[in-house]
Formats: C-alpha cells, structure tokens, sequence
C-alpha cells in the first residue's frame, strides 16, 4: 500500500515551547492531508483538513492559531503545536488518502506512523 | 445517533475461535466502507476495503448490508497476533473528505 511518514515519532518538550510534526507521502501526491489525535483509551478525533496550496479545515473546538497547519506541497503537511501545554500531550496522526486504491472514487486512507508528544 | 457505532468490547476469544464484529452507520448515503486495525500505542492501519458483494482476504470476510446500514466483519481461526482494536470506517462524502472512524472494538486472542 502507499506509504505515509511521520515525523518525529517521540517528542518530548517544555512547556511554553512550539513543536512542529512533518507528514509526507512518500510515493503518491496528496492535495489533501487529514490530522488527527487520539487521548489514551479514546478514538481517534480529527483536528483539521489540510489542503495544499489553501488554509486548513479546522473541527469544531480546535483552535486554529494553537495548531498550525501548512500544506507547502504535493507531498508534506506540517502541524505546529504552539505554546503547547501539558493537556496537548497526546499521539498525534496524520493521514492521507491514495485515489489509486480502493473502491473505484473513494481511494484508501493510509496512515502515518504517529507523533507522541509529551509537554512537561 | 452517532455516525458509526460499535461494541467496544473487549471480545476475549481462545486461539482458533472464529468471531465476528458488526458495526453501523447512521448515514443511508455512505459511499464506502473499511476495516482499519489499530494495535495498541500504533497508528491504525488499514485491513481491507468493504465492497457490496462482500469480500475475503485469507482468514478475514468483510460483509455490507445496505438495506440494515451495517457492515461485519469475521475472522477465523483466530490467532494471538489478532488481537488489537478493528475500527469500522465509513466515507459519507465523495471526494477527498475525511472518513468517519468508530470507535473500535477490542479483541484479545488467548492462548
């Protein structure tokens, strides 16, 4: 299947700091990226849409200047948690979907390794 | 009613047990349907796509039921590498919108 990176995988950080996570497609191109986050022991909860070459898509709740998402490319989404505080600590994972595969107009979602991010 | 249900679990089945997960959707639009799996600390990957006829890939099936909006999914002769969290996801929207994930159900293969 197509390949989605993530890095970095562990962060740990202080808090007050900003942390920035990269996803790239590695052998498709992906005009749209998807990042989400999952707490321990929850379901996975998608923060924003993010689109190359246009602002994001944020959920309701998630705030925009907290989490920073620049689509710069064809291939990699960046997600920059500013400020970030003990209760951001959490997995978070990017995605995208590769139209190549899957039922005919739909295409599969593959998934990033995840970034764990610990802010002290 | 939530976009996607399914019974958390957890389902606790011996090795070589045969067990089925079902989930729904709420969505009579719903365009296509997956399987994801999730092991624990790990990103969910993908188990395989749900089509109408139904497909099998090795010991898993994966059924769609339109009429009663949901989908299953089997697993036979269960093996200790089985257990993880299957997630049930749904896409509502053609396009490149983003899909809706149950919240998974937990299986543990015991020895």
């Amino acid at each position: 299947g197509a390949v989605v990176s993530q890095h970095p995988s562990w962060v740990i950080c202080k808090s007050g700091t900003s942390v920035k996570i990269e996803c790239r497609s590695l052998d498709f191109q992906a005009t749209t990226m998807f990042w989400y986050r999952q707490f321990p022991k929850q379901s996975l909860m998608l923060m924003a849409t993010s689109n190359e070459g246009s602002k994001a898509t944020y959920e309701q709740g998630v705030e925009k200047d907290k989490f920073l998402i620049n689509h710069a490319s064809l291939t990699l989404s960046t997600l920059t948690v500013t400020s970030a505080h003990p209760e951001d600590s959490s997995f978070y994972i990017c995605s995208a979907r590769d139209h190549r595969s899957g039922p005919i107009g739909t295409g599969e979602l593959f998934f990033g390794e995840g970034s764990r991010l610990t802010v002290l | 009613r939530k976009e996607v249900e399914q019974d958390p679990g957890p389902f606790n089945v011996p090795e070589g047990a045969t067990v089925a997960f079902n989930c729904t959707y709420s969505n009579s639009a719903s365009q296509s349907f997956f399987w994801y799996r999730q092991d624990c600390r790990k990103e969910p990957k993908l188990l395989m796509s749900v089509y109408s006829s139904g497909n099998e890939d090795g010991r898993f099936t994966a059924q769609l039921n339109r009429a009663s909006q949901y989908i299953s999914l089997l697993i036979r002769d269960s093996k200790l590498s089985d257990s993880a969290t299957y997630l049930c996801v749904v896409n509502n929207k053609p396009g490149n919108t983003p899909l809706v994930f149950g919240k998974g159900t937990r299986l543990s293969v015991i020895a």
